[in-house]
């Protein structure tokens, strides 16, 4: 089962930031959170992941709470190409744990 | 560097008849993960391998569905004796290390059984 619990929806205008936000009050120590999408039925696409501190890359930025019980995906400025579903996902460092585990994510529409 | 590649992308099975999914890894990844989505549903976690060897299979079926990512070669999801409800997108994901990699996704294939 998913360990993280997200909005089911979410939409956001063109241009604007859209900010995706996700709880994961049982997050492990050693356990990261990760972040995909998936757009129409395409592969799962990687966007970025974090231990504790935020991390930013040239798709998107990812704020985790001190405590590292939520998160929150920034995508800076969103295109229609971002209308897709989003997952967060906390995975483990060792052995089995390491599957990725998807829950239900968050639609995100981008309207123009 | 090629992306994960899974072949083929569609295929079509009559009621009784067996599946063989293929996936390659990216190059130098050794760590293959299966997962499955059935139309309208979320990707759902089916077996976790390594070279030569089973890791996770705690989301594969008990019978009729077996995988394996042998030595050389790519790694294989057998499905026997193929029923309507095994219809899905099959998708496989790599990675090189267990973490903190990502894991890199194929494009599926979509399995149709009629």
């Amino acid at each position: 089962d998913a360990k993280t619990t997200q909005p089911t929806s979410m939409d956001c205008a063109e241009g604007r930031a859209a900010n995706l936000p996700c709880n994961h009050s049982t997050i492990s120590g050693n356990e990261y959170v990760y972040w995909y999408r998936q757009i129409h039925s395409q592969g799962p696409q990687y966007i970025i992941h974090g231990l504790k501190n935020n991390e930013t890359n040239e798709m998107a930025s990812l704020i985790i709470t001190e405590d590292r019980k939520s998160s929150t995906l920034i995508l800076p400025h969103a295109t229609l190409r971002d209308t897709a579903v989003y997952y967060c996902i906390v995975r483990a460092l060792t052995g089995a744990n390491s599957k990725l585990t998807f829950g239900k994510g968050i639609t995100l529409s981008v309207r123009p | 560097n090629a992306g994960v590649m899974q072949n083929p992308r569609h295929l079509v099975r009559r009621r009784g008849q067996e599946a063989r999914l293929r996936c390659s890894p990216m190059k130098g990844h050794s760590h293959v993960y299966w997962y499955r989505q059935l139309p309208e549903e979320g990707l759902k976690f089916m077996v976790y391998l390594q070279k030569e060897n089973i890791i996770d299979e705690s989301g594969m079926p008990k019978e009729r569905f077996s995988a394996e990512f042998p030595k050389e070669g790519p790694s294989i999801l057998r499905i026997q004796q193929v029923v309507r409800g095994d219809s899905a997108a099959y998708f496989c994901a790599s990675s090189p290390r267990i973490t903190p990699d990502e894991a890199f996704f194929g494009q599926g294939t979509r399995l149709t059984v009629v």
